[in-house]
């Protein structure tokens, strides 16, 4: 069964740092990995997408790699702002089962 | 395009009724799945689908039912409503796997039962 981690839980920071957020899957078997954010109250907005074939992929300040043979994901967000504040999801697309599966997140703040 | 709409926004029901969460995209995606999300336990699959008359079982599909007569729509249906069931609820949809592309998310419905 895939299980999917995200550490931190939680992670604090004053604005302007650079930070990683990390993911793990169990089950290499993964057509792609995705990238969300969650605003509360909010539904789940779409960040980036890296198929299993790539390394990373970029937009903006964001960039996500993917090692899919250690089962590992990274977020590194740049010049961090407040309004980054958010949870991060990480989840995979599970080969086979036709099934996304969700870490439970990393709550980012950001302080002024 | 709307993306994906999910109706109501925000429920209260009473332990024993029955409700019907509605959930519309009009990307013409194959796969459409429900969700539902507790405080701190992260995103639990309730069951999902990979095309019209198609539908499967997720992690916890105790309690729900769900339909796909057409691409656009797919319902969820609760069947005597248990306080174990108050959630946020999201529906999302993607394409097939094979064009590897990002799933889209609702907004949610709110569910309390009392």
């Amino acid at each position: 069964k895939q299980e999917v981690t995200q550490i931190p839980a939680a992670l604090s920071v004053p604005e302007g740092e650079n930070l990683v957020l990390n993911c793990s899957f169990t089950d290499s078997a993964i057509y792609n990995l995705q990238w969300f954010r969650q605003d509360p109250g909010k539904g789940l907005t779409s960040l980036l997408l890296i198929q299993s074939s790539q390394r990373e992929q970029t937009s903006g300040r964001l960039n996500a790699s993917l090692d899919k043979s250690s089962g590992r994901s990274t977020l590194y967000i740049a010049a961090s702002q407040p309004g980054d504040s958010a949870t991060y999801l990480c989840a995979v697309f599970q080969g086979g089962s036709e099934k996304l599966v969700f870490g439970k997140g990393t709550k980012l703040t950001v302080n002024p | 395009n709307a993306g994906v709409t999910q109706t109501p926004k925000f429920r209260i029901l009473k332990i024993g009724q029955s409700m019907t969460l509605q959930c519309t995209q009009d990307m013409n995606h194959n796969y459409m799945y429900w969700y539902r999300q507790d405080p701190g336990m992260g995103l639990k699959l309730i069951y999902y689908s990979v095309g019209a008359g198609i539908t499967d079982k997720g992690e916890v599909p105790n309690g729900y039912n769900v339909s796909r007569s057409t691409t656009e729509d797919f319902p969820l249906r609760l069947e005597l409503a248990a306080p174990s069931q108050t959630s946020v609820y999201f529906c999302a949809s993607s394409y097939s796997m094979a064009r590897n592309t990002e799933a889209f998310f609702g907004q949610g419905t709110r569910l309390t039962v009392v």
